[in-house]
């Protein structure tokens, strides 16, 4: 069965500090997708980005990058320089590689705080 | 484009009760996918429509909760009977391929 841990639930840091949200995953898939989604107070939940398995070159967008290191099963998530409107819930998830798409498996979310 | 909506945004019934769910997904997905997240807990998978087929239902919790999508394009989810356990966010997403967008979501009180 696939599963997704974020094991930090709550996460406080002062403006402009460096955050770094981790992921850990489960599957017996030898290839699959993995995902991060934002929930800011508004509710919605906003695509970030997804990764495929066999692509485990680091990805940088903006402020953003995520580290995808399959030796350990892991696909963390760090905010770079750090502003109050990345305050939100992040979730990793995780999905199989079939024909069209597929159900997510969501990790337990980790609440971001960022203080001014 | 419009994104995912869902209505109504909030639903406050009791026990015993039925309630309908809405999701408007966006032009062109195919793919329609209802999860929920209850208090605390992780988002979970409930089913993922293609076009007007069920596609995948293992999520469902029980015969209580019954989705339909009329003619591939809005889909609704009842709840009937509603019990005090099936409080939460019900959150609707589509996609065309991998990526699923979701929509706001609708908070389900029973009381």
């Amino acid at each position: 069965a696939q599963k997704v841990t974020q094991a930090q639930t709550e996460i406080s840091v002062v403006e402009k500090e460096d955050v770094t949200l981790d992921c850990v995953y489960e599957t017996r898939d030898t290839t699959y997708y993995l995902f991060w989604y934002k929930q800011p107070p508004s509710g919605e939940l906003v695509f970030l980005i997804r990764r495929n398995s066999f692509d485990e070159q680091n990805e940088i967008s903006g402020r953003y990058s995520w580290n995808f290191q399959k030796s350990t099963s892991s696909f963390n998530f760090t905010i770079t320089a750090s502003q109050v409107v990345d305050s939100a819930v992040y979730f990793c998830a995780l999905s199989d590689v079939g024909q069209g798409a597929q159900k997510l498996v969501f990790g337990q979310g980790t609440r971001l705080t960022i203080n001014p | 484009e419009a994104g995912v909506t869902q209505f109504p945004s909030h639903s406050v019934i009791e026990k015993g009760q039925t309630v309908t769910l809405r999701c408007d997904p966006i032009s062109g997905h195919d793919n329609l996918y209802w999860y929920r997240r209850v208090m605390g807990k992780e988002i979970k998978f409930l089913l993922h429509f293609v076009k007007e087929s069920k596609q995948d239902e293992s999520g469902m919790p029980n015969n209580r909760f019954l989705a339909e999508r009329t003619g591939g394009t809005y889909s609704t989810l009842k709840v009937q009977p509603a019990e005090l356990e099936d409080s939460g966010v019900y959150f609707c997403a589509s996609s065309q391929r991998h990526e699923q967008y979701f929509g706001p979501g609708t908070r389900l009180t029973v009381t």
